[in-house]
């Protein structure tokens, strides 16, 4: 079955550090592979989504992703974090083809704390 | 206004109460979703409408009854509902048609709160 698995479930970096963000994936096709972001309060945005061709993938805010078929993973990464940069942050893949609808399944978040 | 919009941002309700949740997609969008978000566990997808019509009902209880008028209005119906059921409830919608890999774009969601 299809599953995505964010094994970091907090973690705190100080402003200006880098971050990385792991996302494992389960799915036995091609994935299409999406990360969101979600503030206190608000829905979920979107910050970056892959479907093929280049495995690297350039999103909003400053934030980047790499495809790994090897690993399955889908990590996102931030070369220097801002404050406003914590939220909660949410790995996706899309699992179904077809259908007319987008049936995504969610991991279980990672959320971000940053020290001034 | 742009966006996807749900109504109200809060409720609290009793377990005897009758409240419906509203969602409103100004974006074109066919198909539509509630998610359920719930502490300490991931996004559940509940329901998903594609071209006004139903096509993912993910054994959610009877207490909770989705409608669909048209494709820009998405509605959760709640009625008899647990305390387990307080949770932050998201509509999402995607452009649908044959863009099944098209990303969801997220309401602010409605904070229900069943006492």
């Amino acid at each position: 079955a299809q599953s995505v698995t964010q094994p970091d479930i907090h973690i705190t970096v100080s402003e200006g550090a880098s971050l990385e963000l792991r996302c494992n994936y389960s799915y036995g096709a091609t994935p299409y592979l999406f990360w969101y972001v979600q503030s206190p309060g608000q829905g979920l945005q979107l910050l970056l989504k892959y479907f093929s061709g280049d495995t690297l993938v350039q999103g909003i805010k400053g934030f980047e992703a790499e495809f790994k078929r090897s690993q399955s993973s889908f990590n996102l990464r931030k070369p220097s974090v801002h404050w406003s940069d914590a939220a909660e942050y949410f790995c996706a893949v899309g699992a179904n083809r077809g259908g007319g609808y987008n049936k995504l399944i969610f991991g279980a978040g990672t959320r971000l704390a940053v020290h001034p | 206004e742009t966006g996807v919009t749900q109504t109200p941002r809060h409720l609290v309700m009793g377990m005897t109460n009758k409240k419906s949740l509203k969602c409103e997609q100004h974006l074109g969008h066919n198909a539509m979703y509630w998610y359920k978000q719930s502490a300490k566990k991931p996004l559940e997808l509940m329901f998903v409408y594609s071209l006004e019509e139903r096509v993912e009902n993910n054994s959610v209880p009877s207490r909770f009854s989705p409608e669909c008028p048209n494709s820009s209005h998405l509605f959760l119906h709640l009625h008899t509902l647990q305390p387990e059921d307080s949770a932050l409830y998201l509509c999402a919608s995607s452009q649908g048609g044959g863009s099944y890999n098209s990303p969801l774009h997220f309401g602010n969601g409605t904070r229900l709160t069943v006492t």
